[in-house]
């Protein structure tokens, strides 16, 4: 079974300064993991994904995440955070390729302040 | 190209009472998903559809039905509401032909159990 670990429910930063969401995961398998976007009352938005063809991985709007295996993590950042940014962030894992669901965090709602 | 749809929006029902959750995609999508949202709780996978005539428990399916009517359709149905029913209800889909089966949301059903 996987499981995924989002740290802090909130995260506030200041416009202009580093956007820094943190995800770690558990897996018995190589896994593949997403982070997506939520703004309000909407649906979820794919940011990126790792593949395990880079371990550096970048996705829409500026973001990014790194795959760090040894310490089973999936940290997402933004060097520089806009008032656009503020949204709930998910973090989710599947073990493995194939259809099965995913397996999501409690996400992380990311407040900007001017 | 609508993406993933659902109906309805919102919907307020009494205990006890049933209703049909629909989702359709246009994306010739195999896979097709049903999960829950609850404040703190991240998402959570109710129901899936590997394929086309398959369908599969998730973490949380008690309470729930599902039908894959056909490739484009996967609906959602509440035989008896419970208030512990209300949340917001997202359809996703996914497919082979994706580099990782990543998967596609609709923009959600509000749904309250009074």
């Amino acid at each position: 079974a996987q499981s995924v670990t989002q740290l802090g429910s909130h995260v506030s930063v200041s416009e202009g300064a580093l956007v820094l969401l943190r995800c770690n995961y558990s897996s018995s398998v190589p896994p593949y993991l997403f982070w997506y976007v939520q703004y309000p009352n909407q649906g979820l938005q794919l940011l990126l994904k790792y593949t395990s063809a880079a371990t550096l991985v970048k996705g829409i709007n500026g973001f990014e995440a790194e795959f760090k295996k040894s310490e089973t993590s999936f940290h997402l950042t933004k060097p520089s955070a806009h008032m656009s940014d503020a949204a709930e962030y998910f973090c989710a894992v599947r073990a493995g390729g194939g259809a099965d669901g995913l397996t999501f965090g409690k996400g992380t709602h990311l407040i900007i302040q001017p | 190209n609508a993406g993933v749809t659902q109906t309805p929006k919102f919907q307020v029902l009494k205990t006890g009472q049933s209703m049909t959750l629909q989702c359709a995609q246009d994306m010739n999508h195999n896979s097709m998903y049903w999960y829950r949202q609850d404040p703190g709780m991240g998402l959570r996978l109710i129901y899936y559809s590997a394929s086309e005539g398959t369908t599969d428990k998730g973490e949380v399916p008690n309470g729930y039905n599902v039908s894959r009517l056909n490739k484009r359709e996967f609906s959602l149905r509440l035989e008896s509401a419970a208030p512990s029913q209300t949340s917001v209800y997202f359809c996703a889909s996914s497919s082979p032909g994706l580099s990782v089966y990543e998967q596609y949301f609709g923009p959600g059903t509000r749904l309250t159990v009074t």
